[in-house]
């Protein structure tokens, strides 16, 4: 069975600009988180999708971050414009039904 | 609210000595409690993890936790360290109320040869 992946594995872009993350979690799962890290601090949590529903989006850090995920299957992070203070490594993660959550490996997105 | 405390962002142990990774967690609810570890390079793996039950858990490559509900810990040991075990290890408490997991500043554990 396939993990949860994420596509790219790294982004480099420039202040301003707009970028996409993408996340395919495990088929099945209705469940799907996304987590980011800024450098040196803890890993965060910024919203979750209930199938195509967004469930809890307490976490976004402002209206510059849109979360979608249409059909209830892939999500995808679009950061337009990113900020310096964007950069870090970006989670996702899957869950049948929550408790257990099985993380992808990580967007490294650097905002120079 | 929930929230983990890892006490020592680096730890630092000789090869074959006693791992011990501290964490302590606040709930309102009773707590699911996890370790994932990160390897150089690689996404989070969970190492294992405390639902309910036996307080005493075993995980991947001899690994082991403790649920203390007295002390509100959950710290992590493994009796020999090995070269490989050198990664960043993150406690975290999930609690079915905020349907979100909740993760600690994350330690790196640096084995020494």
């Amino acid at each position: 069975e396939a993990g949860v992946t994420q596509f790219p594995s790294h982004s480099v872009i420039e202040k301003g600009q707009t970028v996409t993350l993408r996340c395919d979690p495990i088929s099945g799962h209705d469940n799907l988180y996304w987590y980011r890290r800024v450098m040196g601090k803890e890993i965060k949590f910024l919203l979750h999708f209930v199938k195509e529903s967004k469930q809890d989006e307490s976490g976004m850090p402002n209206n510059r971050f849109l979360a979608e995920r249409t059909g209830g299957t892939y999500s995808t992070l679009k950061v337009q414009p990113a900020e310096l203070e964007d950069s870090g490594v970006y989670f996702c993660a899957s869950s049948p039904q929550g408790a257990e959550q099985y993380f992808g490996p990580g967007t490294r997105l650097t905002v120079t | 609210a929930q929230s983990v405390t890892q006490l020592g962002s680096h730890v630092s142990v000789s090869e074959g000595a006693l791992v011990l990774l501290r964490c302590n967690y606040s709930s309102s609810v009773p707590p699911y409690l996890f370790w994932y570890v990160q390897y150089p390079n690689q996404g989070l793996q969970l190492l294992l993890k405390y639902t309910t039950g036996a307080t005493l858990v075993k995980g991947i490559n001899g690994f082991e936790a403790e649920f203390k509900k007295s002390e509100t810990s959950f710290h992590l040991t493994k009796p020999s360290a090995h070269m490989s075990d050198a990664a960043e290890y993150f406690c975290a408490v999930y609690s079915g109320g905020y349907q979100k997991v909740t993760f600690g500043i994350g330690t790196k554990l640096q084995v020494i040869p």
